[in-house]
């Protein structure tokens, strides 16, 4: 099973900042890695999948990018509305498995 | 619009049973690779379950032998039937639709909470 490990476990931002989540795999996965949102007392919403397309109605601020075992979320300009858990997702291999997250918080 | 509604969680003990059940609109759960994924209190998200749209269905180890996955396309509903339910198993249950059978989940229902205590 591969092991996906993100960092860090919690970012602090202020709003209109860059926010830049890291992600990495145990062994290559390729670009087969998707990125959820995922805000309190809801399920996880697709943002990136491919490693680095965006998925319908994701605003242009959200860009993933990397392949392999190093990939990166990166929010070019922080809103209120992007404090969120981000959760990474390799699909390379059976069965997919998912990092432990990293909050994301308005400093 | 695609929709996924859970439901069918609640209190159970251990060795108890649980039909969970995830009632889809704006799309054919038949015609699409739909799973369970699994969130423990203040945890990360596990993959529980897969049907796929021929109805070969796969289980995380964790869950294999208790867990079946099922869906009924008159009703175009998932279902997730729990036995021998332990305590590990206490987490929000999410049905999630998987449009491209890439692996990847498009689409996400709210979940439902199951509790596994005595």
């Amino acid at each position: 099973e591969i092991v996906m490990t993100q960092s860090p476990a919690t970012l602090s931002v202020s709003p209109g900042e860059r926010a830049t989540l890291s992600c990495r795999a145990s062994q290559s996965v390729s670009v087969n890695l998707a990125w959820y949102q995922q805000k309190p007392g809801q399920g996880p919403r697709l943002l990136i999948y491919g490693a680095s397309t965006r998925a319908t109605g994701i605003p242009a601020r959200f860009s993933g990018s990397g392949s392999g075992t190093e990939f990166t979320l990166t929010i070019s300009s922080l809103q209120s509305e992007d404090l969120a858990i981000y959760y990474c997702q390799q699909y390379n291999n059976w069965p997919g498995t998912f990092g432990q997250g990293t909050k994301v918080e308005i400093k | 619009e695609v929709q996924l509604v859970e439901s069918g969680g609640g209190l159970i003990q251990p060795g108890g049973s649980l039909r969970l059940s995830c009632a889809a609109s704006g799309f054919n759960v038949s015609n699409n690779y739909m799973s369970w994924v699994r969130q423990a209190p203040g945890k990360g998200l596990e993959w529980v379950s897969v049907i796929y749209s021929d109805g070969t269905t796969y289980y995380a180890d964790s869950v294999k032998g208790r867990f079946t996955i099922s869906r009924d396309n008159s009703k175009n509903t998932l279902y997730l039937q729990m036995n021998s339910l332990r305590a590990e198993d206490t987490a929000v249950y999410y049905c999630a639709r998987d449009w491209s059978s890439s692996g990847w989940f498009d689409s996400w229902g709210q979940g439902t909470l199951v509790t596994v205590s005595s």
